[in-house]
């Protein structure tokens, strides 16, 4: 069965910290790696990845697939309130065109 | 707006009810799907429109839930005889091709 697995599940930092969020996954024909930010509703899209060892860059945020070890990593620099939301890592796979999910990150940053 | 749209945002609804859910994608991207979120948990995938083809569904979508996509714009979720079970946040995402998808804000199902 397809797993995608998310840690740590909760994360306090305060503003200005660094902070590095973990994704696992085991699937079948992986095809692709997403990462969504989820505040209130609606997930929207930060990354997707889908070649090993090449770091995507979008302001303090950064992430980067290991397809060999299969897993993501998700760091955010220099945090900030705003940063408060939940992270979710989802995987695409060939043949298929759902998007297979992990629980989610929750990070609050405090003032 | 030119993000997808859902409505409506919020439905509570008595056990046994039927509910409806629409879901207007972004207008150039012809793949759509609909995911279920419970509280704590990543969504998942119930079933996706390429135009107006249901091409996948997940064993999660009982005989209870449909679909459709008439005319390969606006989606509809229909569940009938409602359960509690069934309460849940539900999202339509679209997207132009087998790239990112981009989410609605969902509609929020709660069944008394």
């Amino acid at each position: 069965e397809d797993k995608v697995v998310q840690s740590p599940l909760s994360l306090v930092v305060h503003e200005g910290d660094t902070v590095t969020l973990n994704c696992s996954y085991e699937v079948t024909n992986f095809r692709s790696l997403l990462w969504y930010k989820q505040e209130k509703k609606a997930p929207t899209f930060l990354f997707m990845l889908t070649s090993s060892g090449i770091e995507k860059k979008s302001g303090r945020l950064s992430s980067i697939l290991d397809k060999k070890e299969l897993f993501s990593i998700l760091n955010i620099t220099a945090t900030q309130t705003g940063d408060s939301a939940v992270y979710l890592c989802a995987v695409g796979k060939g043949g298929s065109e759902k998007l297979v999910f992990g629980k989610g990150t929750k990070l609050t940053v405090n003032p | 707006d030119t993000g997808v749209s859902q409505d409506p945002r919020h439905k509570i609804t008595k056990r046994g009810q039927n509910v409806t859910f629409r879901c207007d994608p972004i207008s150039e991207h012809n793949r759509l799907y609909w995911y279920r979120q419970t509280l704590g948990q990543g969504p998942e995938f119930l079933t996706y429109f390429q135009n107006e083809a249901q091409l996948e569904k997940s064993r999660l979508l009982s005989d209870r839930f449909s679909a459709e996509r008439p005319k390969g714009s606006f989606s509809t979720l229909e569940i009938q005889r409602t359960e509690q079970g069934d309460s849940a946040m539900y999202l339509c995402a679209s997207s132009r091709g087998p790239v990112e998808a981009f989410f609605g804000q969902g509609t929020r199902l709660t069944v008394v």
